[in-house]
């Protein structure tokens, strides 16, 4: 299978500010990779399918990026609401995989 | 709006078969992959299989032995069945879709069933 590996763990940032966070993958996905935002008590919610497309609804403070197997979310402009957990999933290979996530924290 | 609605029993003895159903609310069956995906504090998301309208599926090998998929288009429902549990299977559990032109990629989802394997 191929594996996800999400950084940092945590990241601690302030409303206004910018969002990096990062996934690699373990072999070539193309840009075939989705990134979710998981609040507490809820489902997972899609933010961005195959690398830098946004899915319906989405603002666009979000977007996407690739280069070779790293792949960047960038949150523009932090909002209150935009802490969270965020997971990248990949369907380039079966079984389709997820990162281990990354916790969006307000500082 | 398609609204995803999903039930079950929360509690599974050991040895048993977990159940789960969903429930598809405004939207039609076709045309789309309706997946089940759990999620544990010690395997994170885990996806374990799909299933089209017309019947077609596909399993997560590591739980294939024990999994069944199953779509009922008179009542707009999909099901899981999970055999032979253990603690391990502890999870919550969600059904989500995925449309046919990028059917491993999870554009709606349900609210989950917390599913606890315990005697």
């Amino acid at each position: 299978d191929i594996v996800l590996t999400q950084s940092p763990a945590t990241l601690s940032l302030s409303p206004g500010e910018r969002a990096t966070l990062s996934c690699r993958a373990s072999q070539d996905v193309v840009d075939f990779l989705a990134w979710y935002q998981q609040k507490p008590g809820q489902a997972p919610r899609l933010l961005i399918y195959d690398a830098s497309n946004r899915a319906t609804g989405i603002p666009a403070r979000f977007s996407g990026s690739a280069s070779g197997t790293d792949f960047t979310l960038t949150i523009s402009s932090l909002e209150p609401e935009d802490f969270a957990v965020y997971y990248c999933q990949q369907r380039s290979s079966w079984p389709p995989t997820f990162g281990q996530g990354t916790r969006l924290e307000i500082k | 709006q398609v609204q995803l609605q999903q039930w079950g029993a929360g509690l599974v003895k050991p040895s048993e078969t977990l159940s789960l159903t969903c429930a598809v609310n405004g939207g039609s069956l076709t045309g789309y992959y309706w997946n089940w995906i759990r999620q544990s504090p010690g395997n994170g998301l885990e996806w374990i299989g799909q299933i089209s309208h017309s019947g077609g599926i596909n399993y997560n090998p590591s739980l294939k032995s024990r999994v069944t998929i199953l779509v009922d288009t008179s009542k707009n429902q999909i099901s899981l069945n999970l055999s032979s549990v253990t603690a391990a299977d502890t999870a919550m559990f969600f059904c989500a879709r995925s449309h046919i032109s990028r059917q491993l990629t999870f554009d709606s989802w349900a609210q989950g069933t917390l599913v606890t394997v315990s005697s």
